[in-house]
């Protein structure tokens, strides 16, 4: 079965600080990888994706992703957090023997602290 | 990108009655639009997969005479639920693909008292 785990209900991180936000996935085959931003009653916003070739990729507002196959993990990442990046956190796949249908994860919550 | 909006972004109604959400995408003609359900601190849950001119397909557990989709356009999708109850009271998202990317809509909250 696909899946995608977010281990951390809830990450806290002084403002600052650098923040990890893990994502790991079970999937066969090679997944397309992405992370998705909610801010209270609204929708998603799309923040980076990995399709192919460097694992390393940048996405919106300062935030990148690692992708390392060994560890099927897709954790993301920013240097410096701001308060305004607290939000919930998706890290979704798309297997490619899934019908192209999106896997959640069940997110998680980011509080940064002034 | 693409832009997908939503209406309306709050509904309350009483519980029996039907409401209609709609879906459109506003730069982008999407054969195929998703309908997600997501419930209070919860992941998003697949619901439907909306196709232009045909029939949506259904995830399982789904029912299709209770959620009706209607993607009678390229640019417009609706969701009517129908006969609604205080259960079905949830965060409704849809969301549109292009290309690698998946872009979501802001979500309306349905609310049946």
């Amino acid at each position: 079965a696909q899946s995608v785990a977010q281990p951390e209900d809830q990450v806290n991180v002084a403002e600052g600080n650098p923040l990890t936000v893990k994502c790991t996935y079970s999937v066969s085959g090679n997944p397309y990888l992405f992370w998705y931003v909610q801010y209270p009653n609204r929708g998603l916003q799309f923040l980076l994706k990995y399709i192919t070739g460097d694992n390393l990729v940048k996405g919106s507002y300062g935030f990148e992703a690692e992708f390392n196959k060994s560890q099927t993990s897709f954790h993301l990442k920013k240097p410096s957090a701001l308060v305004s990046d607290s939000a919930l956190y998706f890290c979704a796949v798309r297997p490619m023997e899934y019908g192209n249908k999106l896997v959640f994860g069940a997110g998680t919550i980011l509080r940064v602290k002034s | 990108g693409a832009v997908v909006s939503q209406h309306p972004s709050r509904v309350i109604c009483k519980s029996g009655t039907s409401v209609k959400i709609e879906c459109r995408s506003l730069d982008f003609q999407a054969t195929t639009m998703f309908w997600y359900r997501q419930f209070p601190k919860q992941s998003l849950m697949l619901m439907a997969t909306s196709n232009e001119g045909s029939k949506a397909t259904y995830e399982q557990g789904v029912e299709k005479d209770k959620f009706l989709i209607n993607h009678a356009s390229l640019t417009l999708s609706t969701l009517t639920v129908t006969s609604a109850h205080p259960e079905d009271s949830s965060f409704y998202i849809c969301s549109v693909r292009r290309g690698y990317e998946q872009y979501f809509g802001p979500g309306t909250r349905l609310t049946v008292t």
